[in-house]
């Protein structure tokens, strides 16, 4: 198994531009989320999927949009890049269904800088 | 109420010393406690976690003690190695939302 795989790594966008993150897991999770993660910071929650089709927003959703069509991709849309969204994003899957600890496995990160 | 503490920032140990990392929490709500580890350029992975009807847990070299009067605990780890030199994350979670305390950065001397 692959796990978590984000791509791409790295990527610099000018202000006002659009992208993707994509994120995969091939660990049929039925959660999966969207940190991102600022220097000296903690993890922040961008967005969360429970399942294909429903998504929900965490702490800092402003300036994102997901959507989880399938069990596999949560892609993250950022609309109108500004430099405050210069960070380190990852994604991260888990199973609750069983029935044992909530263990978050995490991708190796995308490096976004906007300037 | 959803804010996790973390202390201290960084910390530097002699190999073979303990590492002590503490975190304290609000919200009781919280049942499910995991340390992550994280080195540079890869994403946190999970070292240890504990639930709150425990006190203790211990796996190798880490442990993490709870006590839930004080809404607090804490990841000691023995014998410490350079290669534990890494930044660490505690969180607090209750159903599946997370929450993540700011790290600590922790190097391990030669």
């Amino acid at each position: 198994n692959a796990g978590v795989t984000q791509t791409p790594k790295f990527r610099i966008l000018k202000i006002g531009q659009s992208m993707t993150l994509q994120c995969t897991q091939d660990m049929n999770h039925n959660y999966m989320y969207w940190y991102r993660q600022d220097p000296g910071m903690g993890l922040k929650l961008i967005y969360y999927s429970v399942g294909a089709g429903i998504t929900d927003k965490g702490e800092v959703p402003n300036g994102y949009n997901v959507s989880r069509s399938t069990t596999e991709d949560f892609p993250l849309r950022l609309e109108l890049a500004a430099p405050s969204q210069t960070s380190v994003y990852f994604c991260a899957s888990s199973d609750m269904l069983k029935g044992q600890g909530r263990e978050q496995y995490f991708g190796p990160g995308t490096r976004l800088t906007v300037t | 109420q959803q804010q996790v503490k973390q202390s201290p920032q960084s910390l530097i140990v002699q190999k073979g010393g303990i590492s002590i990392i503490n975190c304290a929490y609000e919200n009781t709500a919280f049942d499910y406690f995991p340390w992550y580890q994280q080195f540079p350029g890869k994403g946190p992975a999970l070292l240890i976690a504990i639930r709150p009807d425990v006190s203790e847990k211990k796996e190798g070299r880490f442990t993490i003690s709870f006590n839930k009067s004080a809404k607090q605990f804490s990841l000691h780890i023995m014998d410490s190695q350079p290669g534990d030199s890494a930044t660490y994350f505690c969180a607090a979670s209750y159903g599946q939302n997370f929450v993540f305390g700011p790290g600590t950065r922790l190097s391990v001397l030669p």
